[in-house]
């Protein structure tokens, strides 16, 4: 079945950069999301990509795609105090012919040390 | 303001002792999911909605009960509540099942003695 696999913790200093990984298996996933979930709080869209695209930057986010490996990765530039959370990393599956259900991964705890 | 909102956020039962936890979207969305998050495992999709009156199981449906009665509420019903139940819950919604972007609820955090 579809799985999504990623590293759960990442420990960074902050002002440095933070590398999220993610592998995933369903070929046919047309999206590939990240969401961070803030301790007590729900899950946050920060930002996708289509998976005809091999990278795609917003502000201080970078995500890059590798189809061919099903490797995906979230890179945050200068890591602040305000990126400890939970990433999660999901893939989009066919549901009745379109895209729909989500797979997501168990989650990468960042940790920024001041 | 456009939100996804449960009820209640937190929750203490005791076993057997039905319950429901509502979720409810003021964005006309179509599709509407539950999840439950557990240490180590990430979220698991528990049933889903395509539209109205059209549900399904997704991957840990057990024990659990959905409707769908109208396009604004997805409500998600334990009949008879079992201490692994307990977790936290969430519930999302998009405008279709397809290539949008899922909001979410904020969580409804039950314990089942």
């Amino acid at each position: 079945g579809e799985d999504v696999e990623q590293s759960l913790f990442l420990s960074v200093r902050e002002g440095d950069s933070s590398v999220i990984n993610c592998t995933y298996t369903d070929s046919s996933s047309t999206y590939l999301y990240w969401y961070k979930q803030e301790p007590g709080a729900g899950l946050q869209l920060l930002t996708y990509i289509f998976s005809n695209m091999d990278m795609k930057q917003d502000q201080r986010l970078t995500v890059l795609l590798n189809k061919k490996d099903k490797h995906l990765s979230l890179r945050i530039a200068d890591t602040q105090t305000g990126d400890s959370a939970i990433y999660f990393c999901a893939e989009s599956i066919l549901v009745a012919g379109s895209q729909g259900n989500l797979i997501f991964g168990k989650g990468t705890k960042l940790s920024v040390k001041p | 303001e456009a939100q996804v909102t449960q009820n209640p956020r937190y929750l203490i039962t005791v076993t057997g002792k039905k319950l429901t936890v509502t979720c409810s979207q003021n964005m006309n969305h179509e599709y509407m999911s539950w999840y439950r998050q557990d240490p180590g495992l990430g979220l698991r999709q528990i049933y889903y909605s395509m539209n109205v009156e059209v549900t399904d199981k997704g991957d840990v449906p057990e024990g659990y009960k959905v409707s769908r009665k109208e396009k604004r509420n997805f409500p998600l019903i334990l009949e008879s509540p079992s201490p692994n139940q307990t977790s936290l819950y969430f519930c999302a919604s998009s405008q279709r099942a397809g290539r949008e972007t899922q909001y979410f609820g904020p969580g409804t955090r039950l314990l089942v003695l």
